[in-house]
C-alpha cells in the first residue's frame, strides 16, 4: 500500500517564527513531490514542487527532499496569521498521473 | 493568471439521481483530473484523462462514474446514480504534463464542487 503520512496537529507556532512540517512516504518510487496548503473548505492550492534531493527555496517557503530516507519537508520563515491553513503532503510515482496525497497537518500560527 | 474553474459550487440531488460535474481545465494543459474529498478525510484520486481517453483510475472509479471532454474546453463527471456516500467535495486539476516521464509536472486545482446527496 503506498502511503503518504503526517502528523495531523495541530502545530502551533508564534507569529515571525520558522514553521516545520514533515512527511515520509512509503514507495522508493517516488519521483515528484509536492506540498499544497488548503484553507477549510477551500480547494488545494500549490505552494511548492521538489523533485531532486536537498533544499529548494521559494520566498518564505523552502522544500527538502532526502530519498535515501524518504522524507519530505516544508519550512516556513517568518509565520504569518495568513499561514494558519492545513497543508498537504502530495507525492506522485514514477510514470503515474495520480497524486497521492497525505492527510495532511493542521498549521496554526498563533498572532 | 489562468486557473480551473468548476460548475456548479455546489449540487444537491437526491439518492438515484444522475449528476454532472464540469470543468474547464487551464487553456494550454494536457492532462485533466478528478479527485474528490469527503468531509474531513483526505484528497483522493479518481481519474486521470489524456488524448480523449481514461489514462488512470483508482477503485473508487467503479462503473457509476464517467468522464468526457465533450468539446475542446470543458471536462465532465458524471455519476449515474448517486448514492450517499457520493456526498463529497469534488476538485478537477489540470497539467502542462510537457515532462511526464521526468514527472516535472505540476496539477493545480479548481474551486471545487460540493455534491450533497440525500
Amino acid at each position: 500500500q503506498k502511503e503518504v503520512e503526517q502528523n495531523s496537529g495541530p502545530l502551533s507556532v508564534p507569529e515571525g517564527a520558522i514553521a516545520s512540517l514533515n512527511c515520509t512516504y512509503s514507495d522508493r518510487g517516488s519521483q515528484s513531490f509536492f506540498w499544497y496548503r488548503q484553507y477549510s473548505g477551500k480547494s488545494p492550492e500549490l505552494i511548492m514542487s521538489i523533485y531532486s534531493n536537498g533544499d529548494k527555496e521559494d520566498g518564505r517557503f523552502t522544500a527538502q527532499l532526502n530519498k535515501a530516507s524518504q522524507y519530505v519537508s516544508l519550512l516556513i520563515r517568518d509565520s504569518q496569521p495568513s499561514d494558519s491553513a492545513t497543508y498537504l503532503c502530495a507525492v506522485i510515482l514514477n510514470r503515474d498521473d495520480k497524486i497521492i496525497f497525505g492527510k495532511g497537518t493542521r498549521l496554526h500560527i498563533l498572532p | 493568471e489562468p486557473e480551473v474553474t468548476q460548475t456548479p459550487s455546489h449540487q444537491v440531488t437526491q439518492m438515484g439521481q444522475e449528476v454532472i460535474l464540469r470543468c474547464v481545465p487551464i487553456s494550454n494543459h494536457l492532462y485533466f483530473y478528478w479527485y474528490r474529498q469527503i468531509l474531513g478525510q483526505k484528497v483522493e484520486f479518481l481519474v486521470s484523462f489524456y488524448n480523449n481517453e481514461i489514462s488512470e483510475k483508482s477503485e473508487i472509479f467503479d462503473d457509476q462514474f464517467s468522464v468526457e471532454r465533450p468539446d475542446g474546453s470543458n471536462f465532465t463527471l458524471k455519476i449515474r446514480s448517486t448514492k450517499l456516500e457520493d456526498s463529497a467535495m469534488y476538485f478537477c486539476a489540470s497539467s502542462e504534463a510537457i515532462f511526464r516521464d521526468r514527472g516535472l509536472y505540476e496539477q493545480y486545482f479548481g474551486p471545487g464542487t460540493r455534491l450533497t446527496v440525500t
